[in-house]
């Protein structure tokens, strides 16, 4: 069976820290990977996708991909109150199949 | 432009009733995603479709569940004779197949049986 396991928190970081979030996954042949954020009792919102290894920026955040460790992680620098919310993580398996396997998600909670 | 549609956005049953929720996907994406998500759990795939067929359904309970995607009109999940169990927030998913294949959510549709 095809997992991507994640911490599930909480993560409490102060305001203005740098939030470490990490994911890994079973399925080695993985393609695509997501990072969505969910704040409580709305639906996921997609922050960034990484193809490729190596580390993807936009804005505060950052993707790193490792695929030899079967990892990939999330940085948010700066981090905001606004910020604090459920982390998921989520990978395309191989084998041409399109439909992602998620995480539980991290929750995230930044202080003042 | 539009994201993923889904109503209703809460709908309140009886055990034992039916439950229909309807998904329309972003203008230009072909493929729908049903993906289930209890209370304090992670999002749990139900079934993939395209227009007119059920991909992988691998994820949907064989029994009272039943979903389809119609050449015209909205995707939709069917649940007949709602148990407490069924209980959760429904978010449908949508996509344009395409390599990389990032999938978008509506903003879900939130089941309560009574």
């Amino acid at each position: 069976q095809k997992e991507v396991e994640q911490n599930s928190g909480p993560l409490s970081v102060p305001e203005g820290a740098i939030a470490s979030l990490n994911c890994t996954y079973s399925d080695r042949g993985s393609q695509s990977f997501f990072w969505y954020r969910q704040y409580s009792g709305k639906s996921p919102e997609l922050i960034m996708f990484i193809y490729s290894n190596g580390d993807k920026e936009d804005g505060r955040f950052t993707a790193q991909l490792n695929k030899a460790s079967q990892y990939v992680s999330l940085l948010i620098r700066d981090s905001q109150p606004s910020d604090s919310a459920t982390y998921l993580c989520a990978v395309n398996p191989s084998g041409g199949s399109y439909i992602p396997t998620f995480g539980r998600g991290t929750s995230l909670i930044v202080h003042p | 432009n539009a994201g993923v549609m889904q109503n209703p956005r809460h709908l309140v049953r009886r055990r034992g009733q039916e439950a229909r929720l309807r998904c329309s996907p972003m203008k230009g994406h072909s493929h729908v995603y049903w993906y289930r998500q209890l209370p304090e759990e992670g999002l749990k795939f139900m079934v993939y479709l395209q227009k007119e067929n059920i991909i992988d359904e691998s994820g949907m309970p064989k029994e009272r569940f039943s979903a389809e995607f119609p050449k015209e009109g909205p995707s939709i999940l069917r649940i007949q004779q709602v148990v407490r169990g069924d209980s959760a927030a429904y978010f449908c998913a949508s996509s344009p197949g395409t390599d990389g294949n990032t999938i978008y959510f509506g903003e879900g549709s939130w089941l309560t049986v009574v």
